[in-house]
């Protein structure tokens, strides 16, 4: 899990509730990540950014939103129009070519 | 659009034996191929990756992984199996030229190894 930090490591919500995932890194990579996983499923992609200011929907995206206002942190917000939080969230940076991952965040919803 | 299979929800082994965890993958041009493994509620950690090269690669833990092109595959193999070894293993493919280097994993098999 290396230089990669998430919190809270257990996230309970009740429906019609935003809920707001960190995540925080002090490897200097540009580039940040973040995945749902599901049983049976593998990890599918949310959002990344590529830089700071800049970040970009992945295959699944509907229903969060994220920020990149410094490079160390990429915060995740699961909104209420998320119709299926409860998962397994872990967040990735590059170096170049390999992903990095911290240690996630289970999300139950209520 | 790049996919990976990975065949078998399941791989259970003797310690001791050697042990292989199938992955396929279709992806447009050169493939970035990589296996993770992920042990209870925790994050994926890195073991190995290929992105060109020698076609065996060797990783962390005594794992390696040989990339065929023309199969597709880039299955993940030990020689001696250990206990400690049993986990989620995933494999993951990128597309060289893909700008936004998110990876696409499978679906992950775990690996039972019986003492």
């Amino acid at each position: 899990d290396g230089g990669i930090t998430q919190s809270p490591k257990y996230l309970f919500r009740k429906e019609g509730q935003n809920v707001t995932l960190s995540c925080e890194q002090n490897l200097n990579h540009d580039a940040m990540y973040w995945y749902r996983q599901d049983p049976g499923q593998g990890l599918r992609l949310i959002y990344y950014s590529q830089i700071v200011n800049d970040f970009q929907k992945g295959d699944i995206a509907e229903g969060y939103s994220v920020s990149r206002e410094k490079k160390e942190s990429f915060p995740l917000t699961v909104t209420s129009a998320q119709k299926n939080p409860t998962a397994f969230y872990l967040c990735a940076t590059i170096d170049l070519h390999t992903q990095y991952f911290g240690p996630g965040t289970r999300l139950t919803v209520l | 659009a790049q996919s990976v299979a990975q065949p078998e929800d399941q791989v259970n082994v003797a310690e001791g034996n050697p042990l292989t965890v199938k992955c396929t993958y279709s992806v447009s041009g050169n493939p970035y191929l990589f296996w993770y493994v992920q042990y209870p509620n925790r994050g994926l950690q890195f073991l190995l990756k290929y992105i060109t090269g020698d076609n065996l690669v060797k990783g962390s833990y005594g794992f390696e992984a040989e990339f065929n092109k023309s199969q597709t595959s880039f299955h993940l193999k030990k020689p001696s199996a250990l206990v400690s070894d049993s986990a989620l293993y995933f494999c993951a493919v990128r597309g060289g030229d893909t700008g936004r280097r998110a990876l696409t994993f499978g679906s992950g098999t775990r690996l039972q190894v019986q003492p």
